[in-house]
């Protein structure tokens, strides 16, 4: 079935160091994709996209990349600071009409000091 | 932050009374979206709006119903609500359907 998941619900990573989030898709359609970041009791934050005519993209400190062969999808989030604990969500868009999307259940991001 | 509101962002009551939350942008979007937030089951979109008086459903739609009468404001109502639509809702803006979606700060509903 169609579906987003991720492969681990909770990663811990030393302040300073790269952290990897990673996330599987099933739906070969898909051409969108987004990753958000969300901290407790607020909204999710859009943090970066890519389309699926793209490998890479990478924005401040952070870096998507998508690997269609294997319908997977990464984030990269360089020196990771305190302030980028927060749980962090992938969605696809399947290019339909209206824009919906279809969110991963989510990966708990805790940097140590 | 992207000019999106919500209200209330808190609200408690009992199972069987109606509600109705509501989302205001500023951007002048196209695209609204409303999302449910629940522990286990990540966000799921319950309704969205692509247009004025033009909606249609998402996947979680039943026992709820939504109106968009301005492009400015997007409306959820939950008919008589019951203790499974206890959750966090957000609202979300879109310019063009194809790309990002912004996020409003949420409503945390208590159906007791």
């Amino acid at each position: 079935g169609e579906s987003v998941g991720l492969h681990l619900p909770t990663l811990s990573v030393q302040e300073g160091d790269n952290s990897i989030i990673n996330c599987a898709y099933s739906n070969s359609a898909s051409d969108y994709f987004i990753w958000y970041k969300q901290e407790s009791g607020k909204g999710p934050q859009f943090i970066i996209d890519i389309r699926s005519n793209m490998d890479k993209r990478q924005g401040q400190r952070v870096t998507v990349l998508l690997n269609k062969t294997v319908k997977h999808l990464s984030l990269q989030i360089a020196a990771t600071q305190p302030g980028d604990s927060a749980v962090y969500f992938c969605a696809e868009n399947k290019g339909n009409q209206g824009g919906k999307l279809i969110f991963g259940q989510g990966t708990e991001l805790s940097v140590k000091p | 932050d992207a000019g999106i509101t919500q209200s209330p962002r808190h609200k408690v009551t009992e199972t069987g009374t109606p509600v109705t939350l509501r989302c205001h942008q500023t951007e002048n979007h196209r695209y609204m979206y409303w999302y449910r937030q629940d522990p286990g089951h990540g966000l799921r979109l319950i309704h969205y709006s692509y247009g004025v008086k033009d909606t249609d459903k998402g996947e979680v739609s039943d026992g709820y119903s939504v109106s968009r009468s301005k492009t400015e404001d997007f409306l959820l109502t939950l008919e008589s609500a019951t203790s499974s639509q206890t959750s966090v809702y957000f609202c979300a803006i879109s310019s063009t359907g194809r790309n990002e979606q912004y996020f409003g700060p949420g409503t945390r509903l208590t159906v007791t």
